[in-house]
């Protein structure tokens, strides 16, 4: 099974700061990896898929890159909404999911 | 627009069971996508449950729900649905309808999701 390593598990930041979040696979996904995001009480929303393919819709703001197995969400400058929990997901060898990294407001 | 609406969550004691449906709109439902069923416990990450291709001519569960759980699809209705059997308290979640997108090897990219529907496992 692949694990999937996300960190830190909590990032506190201001808003309009840069948030990078980190997400390592304990063997190589290729770049079969895709980001999402949670709100509470809401579903999870696909933000980058590919590693680093913006889903429809998605502020250029969020920007993913990494291939193998170390990988990297940024978000350029931190918005109100933006404050969620953001899971790692790779697809290349089965379903893993990362237990996410929480995103909050300093 | 896309859409997924599950429904048949509830509460059920351990050993009963419960179906959960899933209507789709919004595209093409027989097409190319693989459906999935991923479920979330209260306050934990993400756990993928279950896919099933467009013809359902390829099925698969996650090793915590292997035997209990049977997965389907009504392309004619444009439904999904999760059958559950002999439910247990590890598998109190909220479950989610998802298409994949894309898929590699069995496993695929989510991009839309339901709202979720709780299942409460409790005597």
């Amino acid at each position: 099974e692949v694990v999937m390593t996300q960190s830190p598990a909590t990032l506190s930041v201001f808003p309009g700061e840069r948030a990078t979040l980190s997400c390592r696979a304990s063997q190589s996904v290729n770049s079969n990896l895709a980001w999402y995001q949670q709100k509470p009480g809401q579903p999870p929303r696909l933000l980058i898929y590919g590693a680093s393919t913006r889903a429809t819709g998605i502020p250029a703001r969020f920007s993913g890159s990494g291939s193998g197995t170390e990988f990297t969400l940024t978000i350029s400058s931190l918005q109100s909404e933006d404050f969620a929990v953001y899971y790692c997901q790779q697809y290349n060898n089965w379903w893993t999911f990362g237990h996410g990294t929480k995103v909050e407001i300093k | 627009e896309v859409q997924l609406v599950e429904s048949g969550g509830g509460l059920v004691k351990p050993g009963g069971s419960l179906r959960l449906s899933c209507a789709a709109s919004g595209f093409t439902f027989a097409s190319s996508y693989t459906m999935n069923w991923v479920r979330q416990a209260p306050g934990k990450g993400l756990e993928w449950v279950s896919s099933i291709s467009s013809s359902s001519a390829y099925i698969y569960y996650a090793v915590s729900v292997r035997g209990r759980f049977t997965i389907s699809r009504d392309n004619a209705k444009d439904s999904l649905f999760l059958q559950m059997n002999s439910l247990r308290a590890e598998d109190t979640a909220v479950y989610y309808c998802a298409r994949g997108e894309y898929c590699s090897g069995g496993a695929c990219y989510l991009d839309y999701w339901g709202q979720g529907t709780l299942v409460t496992v409790s005597s």
